[in-house]
């Protein structure tokens, strides 16, 4: 059982925008860095956002990231079919001193 | 470009060890550091230690704790992940990524990028 919680799914229509929380506790996001995956069926997961709110270079800004309090945000505007997949939040809990992932969310193109 | 480059499939029985390597390329190996990382079938991602290669340190979870070595050898860039005295619910994907580890103040940052292609590991008698 993670202490992430993510919600399972999320589904809007291509060129709309989505969020997906990542809802944690002061132990973990609410005072560390938080970073986001996607992970496309049968793939490896991939980094999406660090430290926050960083972009890699290669991934476009129609991804960003956000926290505030004990909770982070990964927000995905112009929606395409090629964004359906499972998105992870991470980040490293002090209390448990180890790193944890979210519940993870699936991303649905409708 | 950095690159990570993982073993090929097993199939252990339970009781028994397996090593998965994790060889790095395009990048100074020792500047960062390696996660390992498992997914059991249709399950989420769930983190399993961390190697320092610059100074070697690991940590690891707890429900691994024991069971599990992760080592480096810098002459090859490659990374290793021991499991032992394995178990069904050990039959997972193991993923390794290079690892970004940073302290600010009191705060922990990590992050992950690239990623291996991922190590099938089945666990059955």
């Amino acid at each position: 059982q993670s202490v992430l919680t993510q919600p399972p799914s999320v589904s809007a229509a291509p060129g709309q925008k989505v969020t997906v929380s990542c809802s944690g506790s002061s132990s973990n996001i609410g005072n560390n860095f938080v970073s986001w995956y996607r992970q496309l069926p049968g793939t490896a997961p991939k980094l999406l956002i660090y430290e926050n709110n960083r972009r890699p270079s290669d991934i476009p800004d129609r991804f960003s990231g956000s926290k505030s309090g004990t909770s982070a945000t990964l927000g995905i505007t112009g929606l395409q079919t090629g964004d359906e997949a499972d998105y992870y939040c991470g980040t490293w809990d002090s209390g448990l001193s180890a790193y944890v992932f979210g519940t993870g969310t699936k991303i649905t193109v409708l | 470009q950095a690159r990570l480059v993982q073993s090929g499939a097993e199939v252990k029985m339970p009781g028994a060890s397996v090593k998965v390597s994790c060889k790095a390329s395009g990048y100074t190996f020792t500047s960062f550091g390696i996660t390992w990382v498992r997914q059991a079938p249709g399950q989420g991602l769930e983190w399993m230690g961390w190697i320092s290669l610059y100074n070697g340190k690991t940590k690891s979870a707890h429900n691994v704790q024991g069971r599990v070595t992760m080592t480096s050898d810098t002459s090859t860039s490659t990374a290793y992940m021991e499991l032992r005295s394995l178990r069904s619910d050990d039959t997972a994907i193991y993923y390794c990524a290079r690892g970004w580890e940073a302290v600010s103040g009191s705060s922990w940052d990590y992050w992950f990028d690239p990623w291996g292609q991922g190590t099938p590991v089945i666990v059955s008698s």
